[in-house]
């Protein structure tokens, strides 16, 4: 069965200073991998995908992730974080088509001056 | 195009009450999906359909019911509400291996 881990529940940064958000999954084949923002009070709002191609995916308001099959992760990352980047991220694994897509647990983000 | 809609944003219920969360898009998505969303639990999946007439469980169906009768509509229901059933509810769409797009989100507080 598939499963993501998001080790940190919990993270602060610095405005201006750089981000990685950790996650590693379990899946027996090339998954389909996503993360996904939430803002307080909102729903989810995609932030990027990896489906096959490139390993290093670019995303929405500047964030990319890495697709390392070795390691099994698929880290998020930003060089520079701003105020309204503070939310809740959500990484997602699927095998694609019409199959379930399990989320992990999510890690909360603040951001202080 | 409204997407994922959902209603209604906020509901209390009394333990026992019954109630329908409802949801539905208009980008003519075959998947849908309900899922409920507790503090350090991330989402778990409650129900998915991946067309209408069919309907499948996920993690967490004990308690709720669903239906597909159209394309557009998935609604949620709660038969016998219990305190255990106080989340957020978030209804999602998806056509094949694209990603899901999320509905706003219901919160329900069953006292």
């Amino acid at each position: 069965a598939q499963s993501v881990t998001q080790p940190d529940i919990h993270i602060t940064v610095s405005e201006g200073a750089s981000l990685e958000l950790r996650c590693n999954y379990s899946y027996g084949a090339t998954p389909y991998l996503f993360w996904y923002v939430q803002s307080p009070g909102q729903g989810l709002q995609l932030l990027l995908k990896y489906f096959s191609g490139d390993t290093l995916v670019q995303g929405i308001k500047g964030f990319e992730a890495e697709f390392k099959r070795s390691q099994s992760s698929f880290n998020l990352r930003k060089p520079s974080v701003h105020w309204s980047d503070a939310a809740e991220y959500f990484c997602a694994v699927g095998p694609g088509g019409y199959q379930k897509v399990t989320f992990g647990t999510g890690t909360k983000l603040q951001v202080i001056p | 195009n409204a997407g994922v809609t959902q209603t209604p944003k906020f509901q209390v219920l009394k333990t026992g009450q019954s109630m329908t969360l409802q949801c539905a898009q208009d980008m003519n998505h075959e998947y849908m999906s309900w899922y409920r969303q507790d503090p350090g639990m991330g989402l778990r999946l409650i129900h998915y359909s991946v067309g209408a007439g069919i309907t499948d469980q996920g993690e967490v169906p004990n308690g709720y019911n669903v239906s597909r009768s159209t394309t557009e509509d998935f609604p949620l229901r709660l038969l016998s509400a219990a305190p255990s059933q106080t989340s957020v509810y978030f209804c999602a769409s998806r056509s094949g291996e694209l990603e899901q797009y999320f509905g706003p989100g219901t919160r329900l507080t069953v006292t």
